[in-house]
């Protein structure tokens, strides 16, 4: 079936290193992504978004790169701190019919290494 | 500034009980829409609004009612629960996926149906 997933549930990296997480889709019509961060006990906050027609965007110490030819995005954090420790989850922005609607992945922890 | 609230934080049901789930956003969003998270899961969409007195199905709809009559409110009902709707339940508003993929997020309800 169509899905948004990533390929690994946890990730562990040593602080100061970069941290690159994965994410796959298969519905080829979804134009629209967007990576959340999720902090234990609290809901998924908004990190960046990427638009079919770009294959690259840069945020603050944050990336995120697409490829559509093998449906595919990553989302890159630069010299990662204790404080990105989180589950992180692409989302894509699935047309219907009538109306849009977010579709969220199953998400990878990061933990942070000492 | 509010954002997105949810109440209650906490709840426990017996099998059979009926219970609303309360959502309000004071961001004069249009898309408003509920999700259950359970481990492993990620966020699955339950159901979902792009305005007031519309209402659509997302990926896991049964055993849920919505309604949307005002643009700020948008209550989850649970008709008769089950054990298997034992989850940690967010809402999140946005200002139109036309306009925007990122979602604001209440801080969660916890269900338990005992």
């Amino acid at each position: 079936g169509e899905n948004v997933g990533l390929h690994l549930p946890t990730l562990s990296v040593q602080e100061g290193d970069n941290s690159i997480i994965n994410c796959a889709y298969s519905n080829s019509a979804s134009d629209y992504f967007i990576w959340y961060k999720q902090e234990s006990g609290k809901g998924p906050q908004f990190i960046i978004d990427i638009r079919s027609n770009m294959d690259k965007r840069q945020g603050q110490r944050v990336t995120v790169l697409l490829n559509k030819t093998v449906k595919h995005l990553s989302l890159q954090i630069a010299a990662t701190q204790p404080g990105d420790s989180a589950v992180y989850f692409c989302a894509e922005n699935r047309r219907g019919n009538r109306d849009d609607k977010i579709i969220f992945g199953k998400g990878t922890r990061l933990h942070i290494l000492p | 500034n509010a954002g997105v609230t949810q109440t209650p934080k906490f709840q426990v049901l017996k099998t059979g009980q009926s219970m609303t789930l309360q959502c309000a956003q004071d961001m004069n969003h249009e898309y408003m829409s509920w999700y259950r998270q359970d481990p492993g899961m990620g966020l699955r969409l339950i159901h979902y609004s792009v305005g007031a007195g519309i209402t659509d199905q997302g990926e896991v709809p049964n055993g849920y009612n919505v309604s949307r009559s005002t643009t700020e409110d948008f209550p989850l009902r649970l008709l008769s629960a089950a054990p298997s709707q034992t989850s940690v339940y967010f809402c999140a508003s946005s200002l139109g996926l036309g306009v925007t993929g990122e979602l604001f997020f209440g801080e969660g309800s916890r269900l338990t149906v005992l």
